[in-house]
């Protein structure tokens, strides 16, 4: 079945430090890819989504870009911010369904 | 615009009880979806409301859990009797009615349900 992996945490980074999530997925045909963030106290808010093969989705910032050939998604962010410190979630909806499949998220820790 | 509500936001009960969860989609949305993340594991799809009907209920752990849409508004999520490894995070998401599986979901904050 479809699945999502993503790097395990916790990240721990300083301000202005450079970010990277990787998220690899399993699927067949072409799956819709996201992440998703969740802010502390606070429910998932859709980050960013590319929808085929070597779209890039960006947002806040943050940038992924769709990689079918290593079926990859990794999130990526220049100059991390206090914050940014949230759980970051990859996520795909299949060709023919709407069902999301999350990876285990990752718990970022931004420090001024 | 009021985005995706749920109810209650934690809720601790003992192992045999019952308990029931509520969510508000957006208003129009005619597409709701039940996720729930277990200990801290990947958050795992339970089912998908088009509507008032259940277009998959593929994820739903065992017959302990009903939910229910009634008149295609809000819905209601059941554990009856609740066990201990029902407790973790209670998503609900909704999104438009449209073709394409790139809707976006917009979720709720979630319920944290905690069985003793």
């Amino acid at each position: 079945g479809d699945s999502v992996t993503q790097m395990e945490g916790p990240v721990t980074l300083s301000e202005e430090a450079f970010l990277t999530i990787n998220c690899t997925y399993t699927a067949t045909g072409y799956p819709s890819l996201f992440w998703y963030v969740q802010y502390p106290g606070e429910g998932l808010q859709l980050l960013l989504k590319a929808t085929k093969a070597d779209d890039k989705g960006s947002n806040k910032g943050f940038e992924a870009t769709y990689r079918k050939e290593t079926t990859s998604f990794h999130l990526e962010k220049g100059s991390v911010q206090v914050s940014d410190s949230a759980v970051y979630f990859c996520a795909l909806s299949p060709t023919n369904d709407y069902k999301l499949s999350f990876g285990a998220g990752t718990t970022v820790t931004v420090r001024a | 615009e009021a985005g995706v509500t749920q109810f209650p936001s934690h809720s601790v009960i003992e192992k045999g009880q019952t308990v029931t969860l509520r969510c508000d989609p957006i208003s129009g949305h005619d597409n709701l979806y039940w996720y729930r993340r277990v200990m801290g594991k990947e958050i795992k799809f339970l089912l998908h409301f088009v509507k008032e009907s259940k277009q998959d209920e593929s994820g739903m752990p065992n017959n302990r859990f009903l939910a229910e849409r009634t008149g295609g508004t809000y819905s209601t999520l059941k554990v009856q009797p609740a066990e201990l490894e029902d407790s973790g995070v209670y998503f609900c998401a909704s999104s438009q009615r449209t073709s394409g599986r790139t809707d976006t979901q917009y979720f709720g904050p979630g319920t944290r349900l905690t069985v003793l």
